[in-house]
C-alpha cells in the first residue's frame, strides 16, 4: 500500500464547477501538506501550503486538512479552463524528515468552456 | 533569474549507455533533490542533497548515481541505462526554513528519456 493515495481521475468539469481533489495518507508523521499544480510537460508548482489540520484559502481555492483522518482535500471554486492540469499532493515529516517530500500519484483535471 | 534549469530537455538511450543529466538553480538554494516521474507514480525521490559535496539516497536509487560538486549544480548519472529507467526525471531546490516549518520546491521543466 503506498503511503499516499490519490484519484488519478481523469476528472472532467464544466466551467464554473466546484471541484473537489482528496488524498489519503497512512503515516500518522505527516504534518505538512502540500498541493502542487503541473501543467502538460511542465514542472509542478506550489500551489498551497498547510501545516497541521485546518483549512486555508487563497483566492477560488481552499485547501483542508484532517488529521484525525488522515484525509487532505482541495477545493476550487468557479473552476475556468486555465485550471486544467494534474494536481499532485505532497506531504513532509518535517524534522529529520525535512525536505524529502511524498507525492500522490496526482489527478488530471479538465475544465471544459 | 532563470530558477531551475536542467540539461538536456530530452534523450534517447540504447539498453547499457551511460548519460548524465545536469541541474542548476540560481536562487542560491541549499537542497537539491532528482525525482522521477511515471504514470501512475506521481513523483518519487531518487537522490537528494543537503548541501554542496553531499548527497543521500530516496526512495528509488538503485541505478542512479549523483554528485554535488557546486552548490549550485547537482548531476544525476545512470551508469548502465535499462528500459525500467525511461522516465521523466525532474529536478528540484529548496532553501531550508526553520524546524517549525518546510520549505517550498522549485522544479526545473524535466528531461524525457528513453532507454530502448
Amino acid at each position: 500500500q503506498k503511503e499516499v493515495e490519490q484519484d488519478p481521475g481523469p476528472l472532467s468539469v464544466p466551467e464554473g464547477a466546484i471541484v473537489s481533489l482528496n488524498c489519503t495518507y497512512s503515516n500518522s508523521a505527516f504534518q505538512y501538506f502540500m498541493w502542487y499544480r503541473q501543467y502538460s510537460r511542465k514542472g509542478p508548482e506550489l500551489l498551497m501550503y498547510t501545516y497541521s489540520s485546518g483549512n486555508k484559502e487563497d483566492g477560488r481555492f481552499t485547501a483542508q486538512v484532517d488529521k484525525s483522518s488522515k484525509y487532505i482535500s482541495l477545493f476550487i471554486r468557479d473552476s475556468q479552463p486555465s485550471d486544467s492540469a494534474t494536481y499532485l499532493c505532497a506531504m513532509n515529516a518535517g524534522g529529520t524528515s525535512y525536505g524529502k517530500l511524498t507525492f500522490g500519484q496526482g489527478t488530471i483535471l479538465t475544465v471544459h468552456p | 533569474n532563470a530558477g531551475v534549469t536542467q540539461t538536456p530537455k530530452f534523450r534517447v538511450l540504447k539498453t547499457g549507455q551511460s548519460m548524465t543529466l545536469l541541474c542548476a538553480q540560481d536562487m542560491n538554494h541549499e537542497y537539491m533533490y532528482w525525482y522521477r516521474q511515471d504514470p501512475g507514480m506521481g513523483l518519487r525521490l531518487i537522490h537528494y542533497s543537503v548541501g554542496e559535496g553531499t548527497t543521500a539516497k530516496g526512495e528509488v536509487p538503485d541505478g542512479y548515481n549523483v554528485s554535488r560538486l557546486k552548490k549550485q549544480n547537482f548531476l544525476l548519472g545512470l551508469e548502465s541505462a535499462a528500459p525500467s529507467q525511461t522516465s521523466v526525471y525532474f529536478c528540484a531546490s529548496s532553501e531550508p526554513l526553520d524546524s517549525y516549518s518546510t520549505d517550498t520546491q522549485y522544479f526545473g521543466p524535466g528531461t524525457r528519456l528513453t532507454v530502448l
